[in-house]
């Protein structure tokens, strides 16, 4: 087995401030992903990337930066941090069985902006 | 394009009681779908999953029901108990291939004793 951990557990933060989430997993998956989550919604794709070095766009790329520095490990910066902000976001890495992808999530962070 | 919709938004039944839980999706060319469980403050679980081959799968007391034809996904809970109270979401891949899934909008159960 394997796990996805994601730092921090809890970020505070001030408008408009840069602010860098990251997420690393010890699965050896290949492809792995950002989702924003808002209270008692659903998850919305920011970014995902299917190897070292890749970056896709998600339906909410927008006002986000991410960076894939090796294959364990994937970050998010959120540019410009908006007031009342408040969601969390949750990292995942997907298996690929020879093309069906099954995708396995991290703990989650979550971001309040003051 | 995938669209997915998911209902109802909160469902609430009494422990032993049963519960359904159904998704629509658009694209014909689905092909894997995921039912995921989310605890009050936790991340998500991968509860099932079923290819489009399979109509039906079975496990921890839940049932998923697949019907291609009309591009609907149910979660069927036998015997409601209470370690069952979370919100859950249904996921479609759409295209052998794809990375991404579209997930559905969740449906928040609870577990009335």
């Amino acid at each position: 087995g394997g796990i996805i951990t994601q730092t921090p557990k809890f970020l505070i933060g001030q408008e408009g401030q840069k602010l860098t989430l990251k997420c690393q997993q010890n699965f050896n998956h290949d492809t792995m992903y950002w989702y924003r989550q808002d209270s008692g919604k659903g998850l919305r794709l920011i970014y995902y990337s299917i190897t070292e070095n890749d970056l896709q766009k998600g339906d909410l790329s927008e006002g986000y930066d991410a960076s894939r520095e090796k294959k364990s490990s994937f970050s998010l910066t959120v540019t410009s941090a908006q007031k009342n902000e408040m969601a969390v976001f949750l990292c995942a890495s997907s298996i690929n069985w020879g093309g069906l992808y099954e995708q396995y999530f991290g703990p989650g962070t979550r971001l309040t902006v003051l | 394009g995938e669209q997915v919709e998911q209902r109802p938004p909160h469902l609430s039944v009494r422990e032993g009681d049963s519960a359904v839980i159904t998704c629509t999706y658009t694209d014909p060319n689905s092909y894997y779908f995921f039912w995921y469980k989310q605890e009050p403050g936790a991340s998500l679980q991968l509860l099932m999953k079923v290819f489009s081959s399979t109509e039906i799968n079975e496990g921890q007391g839940f049932t998923v029901l697949l019907n291609k034809k009309d591009k609907r996904l149910s979660l069927n809970l036998t015997a409601a108990h209470p370690g069952d109270s979370a919100a859950y979401f249904c996921a479609v891949s759409s295209n052998y291939g794809n990375e991404k899934i579209t997930f559905g909008a969740g449906t928040k159960l609870t577990i009335k004793p």
